[in-house]
C-alpha cells in the first residue's frame, strides 16, 4: 500500500498572489496528476507527469505552472490567485500506464482567495 | 479531443430501487478504458470498476457496468440502492491522458 500527502490542507490567498501546493506520494508511482475539482465542472486535468523532470499539460493548464522535482513529488503553482476564487485540488497518481492504470487520489487541497 | 458526457447533476433515488447512470464517450482511440470513480463526501475519489473489453459485464460492490463500443458507453447500475451508495460517480476514458466526466451526485433516501 501507499499514501499521498498534499500540503496544505487548507490555503487562503490575495488576490494576485502566486501559491504553490505540494503532494507527495510513496506508492513509487510512474505517473503523478493534478486536477481542479470545482462543483458541478467535474475534475479538469490541469497537469501531469509520466516521469521525473516531464511535464504534460492537461486541459485547464493556463495559469497554473507545475514541476516534477523527483518521483515522489509533484508540486503545483497558482501564477496569479483570481479574487473570490474556491476550488479544491486534487493530486493523483498511477502506476505507470496511463491509460489501463488505476489512479490514486490524495486528500486534496482546498483553496480560497479573498 | 476526447470527451465523457454522465447523467447531469443529481439522481435521487429510494432505497431498494435499482440504479443507473449514464456514461457516454468520444475518442478516436479504438482501445479506450473506461472507469467509474465514486467519491463519498469528505473523501476522496477511489475506483470503483474499470474495463477495456468489449460486450463483457464487469463488477464490483455490488455495481456492474459493460463496456459497449459500438454504442461508446459505459453505464453503471445496481439493482437495489443502499443509504450508503449516496456520493459523488465520475466516468473516466484513459488513453494518452485521462478525461473525466463532469460527475453525477447519487442521493438515496429512506
Amino acid at each position: 500500500g501507499g499514501i499521498i500527502t498534499q500540503t496544505p490542507k487548507f490555503l487562503i490567498g490575495q488576490e494576485g498572489q502566486k501559491l504553490t501546493l505540494k503532494c507527495q506520494q510513496n506508492f513509487n508511482h510512474d505517473t503523478m496528476y493534478w486536477y481542479r475539482q470545482d462543483s458541478g465542472k467535474g475534475l479538469r486535468l490541469i497537469y501531469y507527469s509520466i516521469t521525473e523532470n516531464d511535464l504534460q499539460k492537461g486541459d485547464l493548464s493556463e495559469g497554473y505552472d507545475a514541476s516534477r522535482e523527483k518521483k515522489s513529488s509533484f508540486s503545483l503553482t497558482v501564477t496569479s490567485a483570481q479574487k473570490n476564487e474556491m476550488a479544491v485540488f486534487l493530486c493523483a497518481s498511477s502506476p505507470g500506464t496511463i491509460n489501463q492504470d488505476t489512479q490514486y487520489f490524495g486528500p486534496g487541497t482546498r483553496l480560497l482567495v479573498l | 479531443g476526447d470527451s465523457v458526457t454522465q447523467t447531469e447533476g443529481l439522481v435521487t433515488l429510494t432505497e431498494g430501487l435499482p440504479v443507473m447512470l449514464n456514461c457516454t464517450y468520444q475518442t478516436i482511440y479504438s482501445n479506450p478504458f473506461l472507469f467509474w470513480y465514486v467519491q463519498h463526501l469528505n473523501e476522496s475519489p477511489r475506483l470503483l470498476l474499470k474495463s477495456f473489453t468489449d460486450n463483457k459485464r464487469t463488477e464490483h460492490q455490488g455495481f456492474h457496468a459493460t463496456l459497449h463500443k459500438s454504442s461508446s458507453s459505459f453505464h453503471l447500475q445496481k439493482s437495489s440502492a443502499q443509504l450508503s451508495d449516496s456520493a459523488l460517480y465520475y466516468c473516466a476514458l484513459h488513453d494518452y491522458k485521462p478525461t473525466f466526466g463532469k460527475g453525477t451526485s447519487l442521493v438515496v433516501h429512506p
